[in-house]
């Protein structure tokens, strides 16, 4: 049982490459988010998913888009990077609203 | 939007000692806090949350209080451990919202020996 398991663990891209973040759960879990953590500013939400199928914008969704083609997987998409975007992405799940989510270990990535 | 603002940004403690770090919400109609701990480098935990119909909830050293009328609550952590030496993160979510979690910025703990 491995939880929540996010790929790459490390990424470094240049100005205007795009690439995916995926993130990947094994408790059946309905609810998937993404969220991103910059030094003094705590997590702030993307974007989440209350159902396969389904998505929905956080508080900082500009630049970013994601998908659930499957219960089990919610990717983050980056179109066109910027320097902005360098941060450390987590991904993390829950059984349904406002119960407790379960984090992956993070993507470090840096765009410059 | 629900705003989170945490406070002390930082706390150093001896061993043995208390800590208290303390959260207000903006929207009253939040009625679920979760209180997070992230180790340097790693992801973070759950370590305790509490719902808007109690008051209080404890779990070994660790407990947190709410106060719905004044929007805040708190963490309350007693004969710390160097082991407790983390950033620890509070946030809120209310109901129908998809559990969108709205975080504070974070309390650096430091316990020394």
């Amino acid at each position: 049982n491995a939880g929540v398991t996010q790929t790459p663990k490390f990424r470094v891209l240049k100005t205007g490459q795009s690439m995916t973040l995926l993130c990947a759960q094994d408790m059946n879990h309905e609810y998937m988010y993404w969220y991103r953590q910059d030094p003094g500013m705590g997590l702030r939400l993307i974007h989440y998913s209350v159902g396969e199928g389904t998505t929905a914008k956080g508080e900082v969704p500009d630049g970013y888009n994601v998908s659930r083609l499957k219960k089990q997987n919610f990717l983050l998409g980056l179109e066109s990077a910027a320097p902005s975007q360098t941060s450390v992405y987590f991904c993390a799940s829950g059984r349904v609203g406002n119960q407790p989510q379960h984090f992956g270990d993070g993507t470090r990535l840096s765009i410059l | 939007g629900e705003n989170v603002e945490q406070h002390p940004s930082t706390l150093s403690v001896q061993e043995g000692d208390s800590a208290v770090i303390k959260c207000t919400y903006s929207d009253s109609a939040s009625n679920y806090f979760p209180w997070y701990k992230q180790e340097l480098g790693k992801r973070p935990q759950l370590i305790i949350d509490i719902r808007s119909n109690v008051g209080e909830k404890k779990d070994q050293r660790i407990a947190v209080t709410l106060n719905k009328t004044a929007k805040h609550f708190s963490l309350h952590i007693t004969e710390t451990q160097p082991e407790d030496s983390a950033v620890y993160f509070c946030a809120a979510s209310k109901e129908n919202q998809g559990g969108k979690l709205i975080f504070g910025q974070g309390t650096e703990l430091s316990v020394k020996p």
